[in-house]
């Protein structure tokens, strides 16, 4: 069983505060970890997927990392804004099942506070 | 196009009822997801397509749930003698498979309550 985790559960930051989360996932078989940002009643909105170790990838104020040899990946947010209250999921494709199956994360539920 | 879409966005159902969700892709997608979700958890797979054929399926969907991708297109979910535990939110979600890396694009879910 693949366990995909995220810290923490729940962030509560005021406009302006830059944050970041923590993904963590299983070193071995790693093929790719997307970011995804889920507002309420929206559909999941893609943000990124990683493939390389020491990925860097960049979406306006919105920034992620990737260590695959020791499994983590950390998405930033600068100067949040309330609009970026939303759920973030981070998601684990194993190379065994390519093409297949993204392993969730719970995700990291974020509420920015004006 | 305007992304994966699904239908309907909401169903209450007695217990024991069958249930019907449809999810469109995005019309050039080969590759088409099934996940669900429940509350406080990430969603979790339950079954893909690639075309028409169906290539993979969880150990979540008991013989209660059927999907299909009758013409490689829109899929159907069906989940027959609904119980409490089948309350979720499910999702679509389709992309066009070259190396397997690529983003799958959701549609908003269709959120079930079973009483």
């Amino acid at each position: 069983i693949l366990n995909v985790e995220q810290s923490p559960q729940s962030l509560h930051v005021q406009e302006g505060d830059s944050t970041n989360f923590t993904c963590s996932f299983p070193s071995s078989n790693f093929y790719a970890l997307h970011w995804y940002r889920w507002e309420t009643a929206k559909s999941p909105e893609a943000l990124f997927v990683m493939t390389l170790n020491g990925d860097e990838k960049k979406k306006g104020r919105i920034s992620a990392t990737l260590n695959t040899k020791e499994g983590y990946s950390y998405l930033y947010i600068k100067g949040s804004q309330p609009e970026d209250s939303a759920t973030y999921l981070c998601a684990f494709l194993l190379l065994e099942t390519s093409g297949s199956r993204l392993t969730f994360g719970e995700g990291t539920q974020l509420t920015v506070n004006p | 196009d305007t992304g994966v879409s699904q239908n309907p966005r909401h169903k209450i159902t007695k217990r024991g009822q069958n249930v019907t969700f449809r999810c469109d892709p995005i019309s050039e997608h080969n590759r088409l997801y099934w996940y669900r979700q429940t509350l406080g958890q990430g969603p979790e797979f339950l079954t893909y397509f690639q075309n028409e054929a169906q290539l993979e399926k969880s150990r979540l969907l008991s013989d209660r749930f059927s999907a299909e991708r009758p013409k490689g297109s829109f899929s159907t979910l069906e989940i027959q003698r609904t119980e409490q535990g089948d309350s979720a939110m499910y999702l679509c979600a389709s992309s066009l498979a070259l190396t397997g890396r690529e983003t799958q694009y959701f549609g908003p879910g269709t959120r079930l309550l079973v009483l």
